[in-house]
């Protein structure tokens, strides 16, 4: 079945404690990015990737990091995560990028909690 | 910087129309629409690009005016299974970012 993974799907964690959000997808995709979702403010782009050799800045990239070592993967790293960071998170996928006209494909989410 | 949609809210009957408005301050190079359901991911709907090609595959359809950096989306003979929240994703033309606005809530009733 094509879809895209992550996991955790739940997380509650501390203050400080580095942690790695994974996100994998099976489809061959050359497109993945990560968003986070927090009421009344929609999704919001933390990262993006064209391609393996390709990563930039979404319009919330602070405290964040990601890596796209292979293309399958695309993990989030929070490497001192904070309460302002408590938030659903989404990794999606797409074929060969959005400016294609490419649908994007969601995971599930991981909704995370940082005390 | 996130486009704004409009409105935040909406409730229709089975059979009604609707329309959702999203408008970005950037020159945009193309504007995409999904749907999400409560506790679920985000749903693709449709892609309208500049120059005037469009992509989707429901019964649901937008317009794009590239000079306004508008689009709107049309729910016609709205059904129950439309209820959710549509968010519209801009991307300007100048990058490869794709910003979301927050979201506009529909619910349809019998």
């Amino acid at each position: 079945e094509a879809q895209v993974t992550q996991n955790p799907r739940y997380l509650i964690t501390v203050t400080g404690k580095k942690l790695t959000v994974t996100c994998s997808q099976n489809m061959n995709h050359e497109y993945m990015s990560w968003y986070r979702q927090d009421p009344g403010l929609g999704l919001r782009q933390i990262y993006y990737s064209m391609n393996v050799e390709v990563t930039d800045k979404g319009d919330v990239p602070e405290g964040y990091k990601v890596s796209r070592k292979e293309k399958r993967n695309f993990p989030l790293i929070l490497e001192s995560p904070s309460p302002n960071q408590t938030s659903l998170y989404f990794c999606a996928s797409s074929l060969t990028g959005t400016r294609a006209g490419n649908e994007q494909f969601f995971g599930p989410g991981t909704r995370l909690t940082v005390l | 910087q996130q486009p704004v949609q409009s409105p935040q809210a909406v409730i229709l009957r089975e059979g009604e129309d609707a329309v959702i408005n999203c408008s970005s301050s950037k020159a945009l190079y193309s504007v995409h629409w999904y749907r999400q359901k409560h506790g679920e991911a985000p749903v693709f709907l449709m892609i309208l690009l500049k120059g005037g090609e469009q992509k989707g595959h429901e019964k649901i359809s937008a317009s794009f005016n590239e000079k306004k950096q508008q689009s709107s989306l049309y729910l016609t003979a709205s059904q129950l299974s439309y209820s959710g929240t549509y968010f519209c994703g801009t991307e300007a033309r100048d990058d490869y970012k794709l910003s979301f606005g927050a979201g506009t809530t529909v619910t349809v009733r019998a």
